[in-house]
């Protein structure tokens, strides 16, 4: 089955510097790599995501590369902001059925 | 729309006690899943539903039971809690049915101790 593991577990920055939270995933054929946030106490959120099809995505401050060859997706948030701190997840479909496996999480800190 | 809704927010349980989380949605979503969320492992996933009227085991099915009671609800049920299954536990809904690439909307979580 599908195996995503995440690096680093937790990230801490400055303001204003920018983050890097990178996953890789097992099976060639996953096509899909969501991004969800959870900040303290609430419950995970997507931010964004990206299809196989396409090799980045931006929305604003966040973005999303692919590299389907080397099976690695990563997220990155530039020009960081106290409100970014969260813990963020990545996830690939887990098999047949609709299913997302998930990574185990970043925790991000960003420091005023 | 209320989105998706939990009950209860807390509980606490003794071993051996038995218990049923419920979770609803007013999305008109096809598929639903239960996760549990513990420190540093993640969101795992317990059992999903593709559809009304079919289950599928996830990741970490032991000791839990689910029911798709109609397209609305899908509840998840400890018959005999054990300390491990202290955890945060969320349901999700998607409009897709067997199709992992749509947004899960989650519930705000059920903390549940199990003394």
């Amino acid at each position: 089955g599908e195996n995503v593991e995440q690096h680093p577990s937790t990230l801490s920055v400055q303001e204003g510097d920018s983050a890097v939270i990178k996953c890789t995933y097992s099976d060639s054929a996953s096509n899909y790599f969501p991004w969800y946030k959870q900040e303290l106490g609430k419950r995970p959120q997507l931010i964004i995501d990206i299809r196989s099809n396409v090799g980045e995505k931006k929305d604003q401050r966040i973005a999303v590369t692919l590299n389907k060859t080397a099976k690695h997706f990563s997220l990155h948030i530039t020009e960081t902001q106290p409100e970014d701190s969260a813990v963020y997840f990545c996830a690939s479909p887990g098999g047949s059925q609709g299913n997302l496996i998930f990574g185990k999480g970043t925790k991000l800190s960003v420091k005023p | 729309n209320a989105g998706v809704t939990q009950t209860p927010k807390f509980q606490v349980l003794k071993t051996g006690q038995s218990m049923t989380l419920q979770c609803a949605q007013d999305m008109n979503h096809n598929s639903m899943y239960w996760y549990r969320q513990d420190p540093g492992m993640g969101l795992r996933l317990i059992y999903y539903s593709a559809s009304e009227g079919t289950t599928d085991k996830g990741e970490v099915p032991n000791g839990y039971n689910v029911s798709r009671l109609n397209k609305r609800e899908f509840s998840l049920r400890l018959e005999s809690a054990a300390p491990s299954q202290t955890s945060v536990y969320f349901c999700a809904s998607s409009t897709a049915s067997a199709d992992p690439s749509y947004e899960q909307y989650f519930g705000p979580g059920t903390r549940l101790t199990v003394t």
